[in-house]
């Protein structure tokens, strides 16, 4: 059973930087053709998809372009986890921060959401 | 962005009743649907993929049907635990997908 499981601050002050951690258990996430993701869920926003990690010869990134320039999404191979970094976040940021796996172009094991608030 | 917009935005009906909620794309998406069920403080669960393959361990009572732009997630026999938000995501634009706004299902 594939399981993740989330890690990080739920408080976070403006023009820093959000870190998350996402661990893996029951899959590698060096497993060609999946793709590890975060999303993220607000009332005005509602479910929305940050990014991916994803190996296939080599690691490949690709993030939404509400983000671009602001997210990296890093995988770490030896702990079997992934991270997510949002910089300079304002309070429009705040939301339920969610990491799932990315198999057929749909989300079928999501972590257990981290609610991160964006505020000084 | 494809745009997903889901109708209606809240539904109660009764045990038992068949409950219908509907999904429409603003552009063509051919069978990039997917359905997914949320309960209360819970992460999204995958229900159906490719407009109407049901997951593993769902209920044979949710089904998802359509083509195009319009598509529609059924439950034929509501039960108690079907309390909840469900969403539909379009994965034409893959990886660049998008959510419907939700629909709260409550029972009477």
């Amino acid at each position: 059973q594939v399981q993740l499981q989330q890690s990080g601050p739920g408080l976070v002050k403006p023009s820093q930087t959000l870190s998350l951690t996402c661990g893996v258990s029951g899959d590698s996430i060096s497993h060609n053709g999946v793709a590890w993701n975060w999303m993220r869920q607000s009332p005005s926003r509602g479910l929305e998809w940050l990014g991916w990690t994803y190996y296939t010869s080599r690691w490949y990134n690709e993030y939404a372009e509400s983000v671009k320039g602001r997210i990296t999404i890093n995988p770490d191979t030896p702990k079997n986890q992934f991270s997510l970094q949002l910089n300079s976040v304002t309070p429009e940021d705040t939301a339920v921060y969610y990491c799932c796996r990315g198999s057929y172009r749909t989300f079928d094991y999501w972590g257990q959401g981290t609610l991160v608030t964006v505020s000084s | 962005d494809i745009r997903m917009t889901q109708s209606p935005s809240s539904v109660s009906a009764s045990v038992g009743d068949r409950v219908t909620i509907t999904c429409r794309a603003s552009q063509g998406i051919s069978n990039w649907l997917a359905w997914y069920q949320q309960k209360p403080g819970k992460a999204p669960k995958l229900l159906i993929r490719a407009v109407s393959s049901l997951q593993s361990g769902v209920p044979s009572r949710f089904s998802g049907s359509g083509s195009g732009t319009d598509f529609t997630l059924t439950i034929s026999s509501l039960q108690p635990e079907d309390v909840a938000t469900y969403f539909c995501q379009q994965a034409n634009s893959f990886p660049q997908v998008t959510f419907g706004q939700g629909t709260r299902l409550e029972i009477k």
